[in-house]
């Protein structure tokens, strides 16, 4: 079991430039979840999907916020266009179902410039 | 859900003491769950006590639930230097999947 990968580990950009991380949940699991961590909010959720299906989006900041589930085993975070105050680390998290553990990959730690 | 507030913010300890840290909540919960964060790291997911439980063992982690006060609380029993983390506990509401996260409480662990 590899886990929840997250691509990639570390991104620097400019402002107004695209970003796009990347995300490969658990293999099994059908539901996954985008989290932002920051000092000054702590860990928020931005959306959770559950069978690829997106089911509460309503922690996305904005229209420049979107996330996508293709397949069971790919999902993408997509800031477009991206400013300073999106620096943070993103998390992809998965899980079996409701009320079950969430498992997290690593994160994806963006720096806006 | 509003976030849950754990207590203390940051905690430092010598290896062999036990820990204990606390966790209050607003809605009705279906569960409640705490993880481990070490520093440059995903979450790791501990222990999860479900709503009609009020105490749960792992190792050398105890958990205890008390719905009518909305907290829960996390002891380490025995540390080491290696539980050196920051600890958060998370809610996950009856009405569906959200699991919203506490702000974490800073443990360190004094060899």
């Amino acid at each position: 079991d590899a886990g929840v990968i997250q691509s990639p580990r570390h991104e620097v950009t400019e402002m107004g430039q695209e970003v796009t991380l990347r995300c490969k949940p658990i293999s099994g699991h059908n539901s996954l979840f985008w989290y932002r961590q920051t000092m000054m909010r702590g860990l928020e959720l931005l959306i959770y999907f559950n069978n690829n299906v997106p089911i509460d989006d309503s922690g996305m900041p904005e229209d420049r916020f979107s996330a996508k589930m293709p397949n069971a085993s790919f999902s993408t975070l997509k800031i477009q266009p991206s400013e300073p105050r999106d620096s943070a680390v993103y998390f992809c998290a998965s899980s079996t179902g409701y009320y079950s553990p969430l498992h997290f990959g690593n994160g994806t730690r963006l720096t806006v410039t | 859900s509003q976030q849950g507030e754990e207590d203390p913010q940051a905690l430092s300890i010598q290896e062999g003491e036990n820990a204990t840290m606390n966790c209050s909540y607003k809605t009705s919960i279906n569960n409640l769950q705490w993880y481990r964060q070490n520093s440059g790291r995903g979450l790791v997911h501990l222990i999860l006590i479900r709503s009609n439980e009020r105490e749960k063992h792992s190792g050398r982690l105890r958990v205890t639930l008390d719905t009518s006060k909305k907290s829960s609380s996390l002891l380490i029993t025995a540390s080491r230097a290696a539980d050196t983390a920051s600890y958060f506990c998370a809610d996950q509401e009856t009405s569906g999947s959200r699991l919203t996260f506490g702000e974490g409480t800073q443990l360190t662990v004094n060899p």
